[in-house]
């Protein structure tokens, strides 16, 4: 099955400098990559997602950029704020089959210092 | 438009008794999910309802744990008896297109099992 790996586990950066969150999966099948941001004492929500037929994604200050070849992709944060801080997980999944399910990796604690 | 709505948003309850929680997916969405975090493990896809029927329910840990939707705006998950290793947050999601795409998460219930 699909196995999604995110490094590194934590990160912090300052705030306004760019932080760039890396994911990595296996299935080279997979064609459908969201990103959800949870905060504490919320649900994930998803923030931006890609699919295979495109290598990259903005939406204001988030970017997700996907390189096929190495199956990995990543979420590129500028200009950080604080209510940027949050835990980041990605994932992947055979996107549109009757049977597909999201694979999630394990997230990555973002931390914006003021 | 109301997202995905859980209740109760924390649970407290004794070791061996019947704990239930509720779900009601975003009106349209024909697929709903339970997912159970943790720490150690993350997100874990407990079981899955396609139009109301359950269609994969392989990540159910063990019968003390079953889940309905006797119709499209309305989930329930059980747990009979409860343990302490059941303690953890419970997540309902949604998905309008396919199980592998756009999942939408509700804020969660804290289950604590003492």
């Amino acid at each position: 099955g699909e196995n999604v790996e995110q490094h590194p586990s934590t990160l912090s950066v300052q705030e306004g400098d760019s932080a760039v969150i890396k994911c990595t999966y296996s299935d080279s099948a997979s064609n459908y990559f969201p990103w959800y941001k949870q905060e504490l004492g919320k649900g994930p929500q998803l923030i931006i997602d890609i699919r295979s037929n495109v290598g990259e994604k903005k939406d204001q200050r988030i970017a997700v950029t996907l390189n096929k070849t190495a199956k990995h992709f990543s979420l590129h944060i500028t200009e950080t704020q604080p209510e940027d801080s949050a835990v980041y997980f990605c994932a992947a999944s055979i996107g549109g089959g009757a049977n597909s399910k999201l694979t999630f990796g394990k997230g990555i604690t973002l931390s914006v210092r003021p | 438009d109301a997202g995905v709505i859980q209740s109760p948003r924390h649970e407290v309850t004794e070791m061996g008794q019947e704990v239930t929680l509720r779900c009601k997916p975003i009106s349209g969405h024909d697929y709903l999910f339970w997912y159970r975090q943790t720490m150690m493990r993350g997100l874990e896809l407990l079981i899955y309802f396609n139009n109301n029927v359950p269609i994969d329910d392989s990540g159910m840990p063990e019968d003390r744990f079953s889940a309905k939707m006797p119709n499209a705006s309305f989930s329930t998950l059980k747990i009979q008896p409860s343990e302490p290793r059941d303690s953890a947050v419970y997540f309902c999601a949604s998905s309008p297109f396919s199980p592998g795409i756009e999942q939408y998460f509700g804020p969660g219930t804290r289950l604590t099992v003492t």
